[in-house]
């Protein structure tokens, strides 16, 4: 069955320290993968995704994510955080049937 | 440019009526459509998903129920509700990536 597991439930990180968030999923087939955002009281906002090519992706506001397949790993980085990245973070996989699951969200604290 | 619009954004309910929460996508043609539940430190939890008209995919069994009449219509029902269905619902389409409706807040009373 298609699952997604996000290691760290809560962060506390100081400004300008360096963040990553764990992901690892379980399904045979070929995803796509996805990184979204909540901030507080906003909506889900796509932060980066990855459907083929350079496992190294970009996203907005200076994250990245690297997809290792032989870890079915797709974990979220950020060199430096700052305050405004406070936030959920949420790792999400869709498979070729369509079904698109999304792990248990990562609350991030950043003290300024 | 595409836009998801869900309604209503809050609603109160009794135990034992019935709940219709409906979600339309324009700009858009066959996208997938999902509904989903998210609770505090749970994160979003698949309730249904289809790839097409009449296509559902039920993924917790309970006492909810989804159709898609129309492509890019979403409807997520009940007969009759229970108090463990108060929650927060979200509708969301996609191609690619996911995009979201602003979420209905149910309380069962």
């Amino acid at each position: 069955a298609q699952s997604v597991s996000q290691h760290n439930h809560h962060v506390i990180l100081s400004e300008a320290a360096s963040l990553e968030l764990g992901c690892n999923y379980s399904y045979g087939g070929t995803v796509n993968l996805f990184w979204y955002v909540q901030y507080p009281g906003q909506h889900l906002q796509l932060l980066l995704k990855y459907f083929s090519g350079d496992p190294l992706v970009k996203g907005i506001k200076g994250f990245e994510a690297e997809f290792i397949k032989s870890k079915f790993s797709f974990n979220l980085r950020k060199p430096s955080v700052q305050w405004s990245d406070t936030a959920e973070y949420f790792c999400a996989v869709k498979s070729n049937t369509g079904k698109l699951i999304f792990g248990q969200g990562t609350t991030l604290q950043v003290k300024p | 440019s595409q836009t998801i619009h869900q309604w209503p954004a809050t609603l109160v309910q009794p135990v034992g009526s019935p709940l219709s929460l409906e979600c339309t996508v324009e700009g858009t043609s066959n996208p997938n459509l999902y509904w989903y539940r998210q609770a505090a430190g749970r994160g979003l939890q698949l309730l249904f998903y289809s790839v097409g008209i009449g296509q559902i995919s039920s993924e917790v069994p309970q006492n909810l129920s989804a159709s898609r009449p129309q492509d890019r219509q979403f409807i997520l029902s009940s007969k009759k509700l229970l108090l463990s269905d108060s929650g927060f619902y979200l509708c969301a389409w996609s191609v690619i990536e996911a995009f979201f409706g602003q979420g209905t807040r149910l309380t069962v009373v």
